[in-house]
Parts: structure tokens; sequence; C-alpha cells
């Protein structure tokens, strides 16, 4: 059972801002948000990751509420090469064997 | 860096046929996994480890054999290969099973049942 919601397709223009929302209201205390994405059918990429707080790193920025219950990817300037399916994922606590739970992903168009 | 390497890259199989997709990765991670990919869809896990010699099933487990014999590899064996067995196929690590602990995909094995 995925934990995650997100919209099927966004688009966004080239050189402004992604803002890529993600429902999780069912995320445990003890679970963390993951986001990946993958370019026609590629292994997955890792994006970043959070547990409560905000985080950043040279590809993106992490934005988690405070109640958990949701968050957001942004990608401060996007080019055409971030055109990609982008999955929000929950990993699961180690006592329940640590998996990832994959969603529908939202299909990110970056157009010129 | 290698990360976690998959083969082959690609394979066809004919109805009936057993074979082993083999995932290895230098990061010395205990934690191992085999996930699948139907068209549109997002991955589904298969089989797990969390060390040499301790393996488990995931939410797709049935007609997947796995076994852990070295930290290193994880291979993924098909017994008698389906045509609903058609998918891609990847295999993915981290450093322990904790949360925290950032999981690392491979490029994937194609497999088409015939």
């Amino acid at each position: 059972d995925a934990k995650t919601t997100q919209p099927p397709s966004m688009d966004c223009a080239e050189g402004r801002a992604a803002n890529l929302p993600c429902n999780h209201s069912t995320i445990s205390g003890n679970e963390y948000v993951y986001w990946y994405r993958q370019i026609h059918s590629q292994g997955p990429q890792y994006i970043i990751h959070g547990l409560k707080n905000n985080e950043t790193n040279e590809m993106a920025s992490l934005i988690i509420t405070e109640d958990r219950k949701s968050s957001t990817l942004i990608l401060p300037h996007a080019t055409l090469r971030d055109t990609a399916v982008y999955y929000c994922i929950v990993r699961v606590a180690s006592n329940q064997g640590g998996k990832l739970i994959f969603g529908q992903g939202t299909e990110l168009s970056v157009k010129p | 860096n290698a990360g976690v390497t998959q083969t082959p890259k690609f394979q066809v199989l004919k109805t009936g046929q057993s074979m082993t997709l083999q995932c290895a990765q230098d990061m010395n991670h205990e934690y191992m996994s085999w996930y699948r990919q139907d068209p549109g869809m997002g991955l589904r896990l298969i089989h797990y480890s969390v060390g040499a010699g301790i393996t488990d099933q995931g939410e797709v487990p049935n007609g997947y054999n796995v076994s852990r014999s070295t930290t290193e590899d994880f291979p993924l064996r098909l017994l008698s290969a389906a045509p609903s067995q058609t998918s891609v196929y990847f295999c993915a690590s981290s450093r322990t099973q904790g949360a925290g602990n950032t999981i690392y995909f491979g490029e994937g094995s194609w497999l088409t049942v015939v």
C-alpha cells in the first residue's frame, strides 16, 4: 500500500523553480521521506531525504510540514534535463524491513 | 565507483526457462533488495536482505528466489519463467536497513518472457 499521493503530472518553465507536492498523511514518526527521479526507465536516482527538518543539497530542497503529513520538493532552477518522473517515497523503519514504498510518481515536464 | 552493478542488461527467455539476474555492490552495504517495475507503475519490492545469510520476502515474491552468501552479491533467480514476469528489474542497496540510510539503485535488467 502506497503511503504517498502525488499529482500525476506537472509542467514547469525552464529556469523557473519546480515545486512538486506530496501527501503522506499516514507516515509514522520514524519513517523518512525520500525523493527519487527516474528518466526513461533508467535506475531511480536519489535526490534528497528527510525526517522532520527541511533539507537542502546541491540538487534540491525538501520542505516538510510541521505535522509531517506533506512535503514539497523544490528544484530551484529547472532545466530541460530535469524532465523525469519524480517519486516521493516513504522508507519504513528498520523493524519493518527498511523498505521503500513507491507510489505512482509525478511526471515533470520542463518546457523551454 | 561501480556502485550497484546488474547483469545482464537485457534478456529474452522462453516460458518455463530458468535464469539468474546478478547484482553486486562494492560499497560494503548490508542491505540489498530487488524491485520490479511494470509499465507506467512505480517499483514493487520482490525480496530483500539485511545481511549475509538473511533474506525476506517483499510485496511480490512469488516465482522468485534469492540468496545472500556474501555481502557483495544478491542474485535473483526465476525458477520457471512466465510471461507475467516480463518487467524491468532493479537491484538496490544501502549501508543498513535503517530508514535514514540512502538506497542506491542499479541501472536495471530488462527481461522479456515469451
